[in-house]
Parts: structure tokens; sequence; C-alpha cells
């Protein structure tokens, strides 16, 4: 199926450190989305993100996080300042219009 | 707010046989859309075979079938002809779309499937 990217595959930081993880989404899609994985549990959504504005976030999805898609580039999640219970697997999955969501590999973040 | 519960925990089948998963779900939507989506050993999410409500033929993806029964609000995932490589995590999600028109997905909580040799 389509594919989606993601950078880094893992990321080890300190608490309090800023993170920044990077999606690539496939290329004809509009709609981008992460999602938070803790120890194979339940996939928990975080935010979306159409026409360079988010368009719903979860309570998860914390003062502390930000996205963005600057001039078509990577879609990045930001976690600033990180803490221990960020710790998690994200993805990053992106749709077109009404479409199914593709997922990433996922992004191991381990804050210590 | 919609969702998703998916009961069995754990199923495990011989090889080369057919397998059931279970997905029952809430919505108060009158058209919705469900998916099933599976994460491999590695941590890959793999999206399987999607059902939408308005569509009354139940699914069809290779060796992946749903059996799809609107009234139980019931959307079961049949693997037939199994292999060891379907060993995985399972998981069942409904689209869930607000009226800004941004959608999401809410996942089950999955079902870990292993094929026995």
């Amino acid at each position: 199926g389509p594919k989606v990217l993601q950078i880094p595959s893992h990321q080890i930081i300190d608490m309090g450190q800023m993170v920044t993880l990077n999606c690539d989404p496939v290329s004809n899609h509009l709609y981008f989305y992460w999602y938070k994985q803790i120890l194979g549990q339940q996939m928990e959504f975080l935010v979306n993100f159409y026409n360079g504005k988010v368009m719903e976030k979860s309570k998860l999805f914390k003062d502390q996080f930000s996205v963005e898609r600057p001039d078509g580039s990577y879609f990045t999640l930001k976690i600033q300042p990180t803490a221990l219970e960020d710790s998690a697997v994200y993805f990053c999955a992106s749709s077109s219009y009404w479409g199914t969501q593709y997922f990433g590999p996922g992004t191991r973040l381990l804050v210590l | 707010a919609q969702k998703v519960t998916q009961t069995q925990t754990s199923i495990s089948v011989m090889e080369k046989t057919t397998v059931t998963m279970d997905c029952v779900y809430e919505t108060r939507d009158s058209s919705y859309f469900l998916f099933w989506y599976k994460q491999t050993a590695s941590g890959e999410i793999v999206f399987l075979i999607r059902q939408d409500s308005y569509k009354k033929e139940n699914a069809t993806e290779g060796h992946y079938s749903l059996n799809f029964q609107k009234p139980k609000s019931s959307i079961g995932l049949i693997i037939t002809a199994t292999q060891i490589e379907d060993s995985a995590v399972y998981f069942c999600a409904m689209r869930d779309r607000n009226t800004e028109g941004a959608d999401r997905l809410t996942f089950g909580k999955g079902t870990q499937l292993i094929i026995q040799p």
C-alpha cells in the first residue's frame, strides 16, 4: 500500500528537552494525523491537520505539543518540553478526502 | 463519543485454518466507516480492509473478509487459510467525523493472533 515515512525511528532524550518527530506523508494526501501508542496498547488519536491548520485535537494533545507542515515539507510533531509520560510510540498517518488512513512505521520515543 | 470493543485478547489457531476476530462498535452516525489493521512484530501498522456502512455487501480483500452485521453493530474479521506470517495484533477501528469535517480513528484494544505450525 501507500508508504508513509517517519524519521527518526528511535529517539532518546532527557526530560525537559525538545523533540521533533518528522513524517513524510503519501504524496497526494492532504489530511495528516498523529497517534500515540503506549507499550503495544491501543492507538490513541492526538491530532489531525488539514490545509495548514489543526482541525481537531484530543485531550492527549497537551499544550506542550505542536504540529506543522511548512511549505509541503515534513509534517512534524514537536514536544517542548518533554515529560516522562511522553514516552511512547508515535505514529503518523495520512489520507485523501474520506480515504483510508495509512500509517508510518512509528517513532519510538523514550524520555529519561 | 464513539467506542470500539474487541473482547478477544488472544487467539491461537493452527496454520491453514480459518479464524474470526470479533469487534463491536457504538456510534450515533447514520453513515460510518470501519477498518481493520494489523500490527506486525516489528510494530508496523498495516491496513487490511474497510467496510463502509452504506454498503450491504461484506468487503473482501485477498484472504481477508468481513462479517458486517449492522443491526448488531458488529464487524468481524475473517482470515481464511491462515499462514504463520498472519501472526500479529489485529485492531478494529472506526472513523469518527466531527462537525467541522475533520476525522479521526477510534481503535479497539486489539486481538493478538498466534498461528501455530
